[in-house]
């Protein structure tokens, strides 16, 4: 069983759009990431979850909304695309509080390809 | 603030060799976490290693291995027997206590030789 998703794989589309990436975890775990990873394969956080409530909010553009219905999925919302969002998404989740210390498990990516 | 540097972007190594991969940070903490992750071309961040700051001994996983030098700031990866397998994108990372901060290293690209 596939313990981190992420839905689309690959993404597509015209700059300007409006487009969300799906991450679900299986784990039962409370922390939930997202990072992205640019052309240099540099790798940064965006966001961290625990429990539903923002823990990491590091300096992304407000286009970019995470949402978390529940402690096992957080989407990530980007709205007005823009060339420079091309990059791979990754989900994580960790299990534990806020503080994070336990291992990160990573979601396959999501490439996604503005144009 | 806190930084993560990999200063070799790319290394060879032959089949059954041994290969160690250097990692350096910079933080003013004395609590921390540091991990080794692997990116193979599928893309997926695979956890090869994780060591608690606040332990002398090094962390050892099967080949894996790590040389952690806390006073000079130093978390190498090596892997012994290196297998065609191992070749990947490696990324150190660090990681506060307080879980707020998480910084990747740029990465070194292994290339296994047969």
């Amino acid at each position: 069983d596939t313990a981190v998703s992420q839905t689309p794989k690959y993404l597509v589309t015209q700059m300007g759009n409006d487009k969300s990436i799906k991450c679900e975890q299986n784990l039962g775990h409370d922390t939930m990431y997202w990072y992205k990873q640019d052309s240099k394969k540099f790798l940064k956080i965006m966001f961290s979850y625990n429990n539903k409530e923002l823990i990491i909010n590091e300096t992304v553009p407000n286009r970019f909304s995470p949402k978390s219905p529940d402690k096992a999925h957080l989407n990530l919302h980007i709205n007005s695309l823009e060339l420079g969002d091309s990059a791979v998404y990754f989900c994580a989740s960790s299990q534990g509080d806020w503080r994070g210390t336990d291992t990160q498990y990573f979601g396959p990516g999501t490439r996604l390809t503005v144009l | 603030a806190q930084t993560v540097t990999q200063s070799q972007p790319e290394m060879s190594v032959q089949e059954a060799e041994t290969v160690t991969l250097s990692c350096t940070y910079d933080t003013s903490e004395s609590d921390y976490y540091l991990f080794w992750y692997k990116q193979p071309p599928s893309r997926q961040m695979i956890l090869v290693i994780r060591q608690e700051a606040y332990k002398q001994q090094n962390a050892t996983e099967n080949r894996f291995s790590v040389n952690f030098q806390k006073a000079a700031k130093s978390f190498s990866l090596k892997i012994s027997d290196s297998q065609l397998g191992d070749a990947a994108m490696y990324f150190c990372a660090y990681r506060s206590a307080s879980g707020d901060k998480i910084i990747f290293g740029k990465g070194t690209r292994l290339h296994i030789l047969p």
